[in-house]
């Protein structure tokens, strides 16, 4: 069984739309969660990260992170074509970090 | 600017070569990686170092080599061994801040075996 995992997708929406991306983990040394976008042939970039349990906001974007639940997931209101991308989570902990397989989003106009 | 390069950006390798990837960083990072991705899955760890002239296997280093011989340098090796060498590598460099290890990525190579 992996340590993380990801829902699947692949996701397609209208703009507008909100988006909800989720992962489940099992490690419970992981103490960092993050999000990472990818667009089409490129490498990853850090979107957000969250310490430990809680929610972070930042425009659009909104992170929470349930530890109890083992679960996180980003929200993403307002979806703009230009959020069109792949999503990984990942999450650091003991010394290593540890991917989502991602989920490709497409934002239709 | 300051970033990770990696060259080429595209590589075709014929079955039984070895072949060398190319990752250079200008942001003072120690830390270095070399990540593989596989359509539809998530990033592997093949290798990493934390300082010059070291570098540690990550979860799939078989078929694979390193060298950190400079602070901005880390070529990646796929050799003959590596039995299915077809992927995207993506190499990383990290810092510390606020207790998170953040990892920069390059753009990537994409390595096609024929």
């Amino acid at each position: 069984q992996k340590e993380v995992e990801q829902d699947p997708g692949p996701l397609s929406v209208p703009e507008g739309a909100i988006v909800s991306l989720n992962c489940t983990y099992s490690n419970s040394a992981f103490q960092y969660f993050m999000w990472y976008r990818q667009y089409s042939r490129k490498g990853p970039e850090l979107l957000m990260y969250t310490y430990s349990s809680g929610n972070k906001e930042d425009g659009r974007f909104t992170a929470q992170v349930d530890k109890s639940s083992k679960y996180i997931s980003l929200f993403i209101r307002d979806s703009q074509p230009s959020d069109s991308a792949t999503y990984l989570c990942a999450m650091e902990g003991a010394g290593k970090s540890t991917f989502g397989d991602g989920t490709t989003l497409t934002v239709k106009p | 600017d300051g970033g990770i390069t990696q060259s080429p950006k595209y590589l075709f390798r014929k079955e039984g070569q070895n072949v060398t990837l190319s990752c250079e960083q200008n942001l003072n990072h120690d830390a270095m990686y070399w990540y593989r991705q596989d359509p539809g899955q998530g990033l592997r760890l093949i290798y990493y170092s934390q300082i010059v002239n070291d570098f540690q296997k990550g979860d799939i280093a078989e078929g694979y080599s390193v060298s950190r011989e400079k602070k901005e340098s880390f070529p990646l090796t796929v050799t003959s061994a590596q039995k299915n060498p077809t992927a995207f590598y993506l190499c990383a460099s990290s810092i510390v801040r606020g207790g998170l290890n953040e990892q920069f990525f390059g753009p990537g190579t994409r390595l096609t075996v024929l």
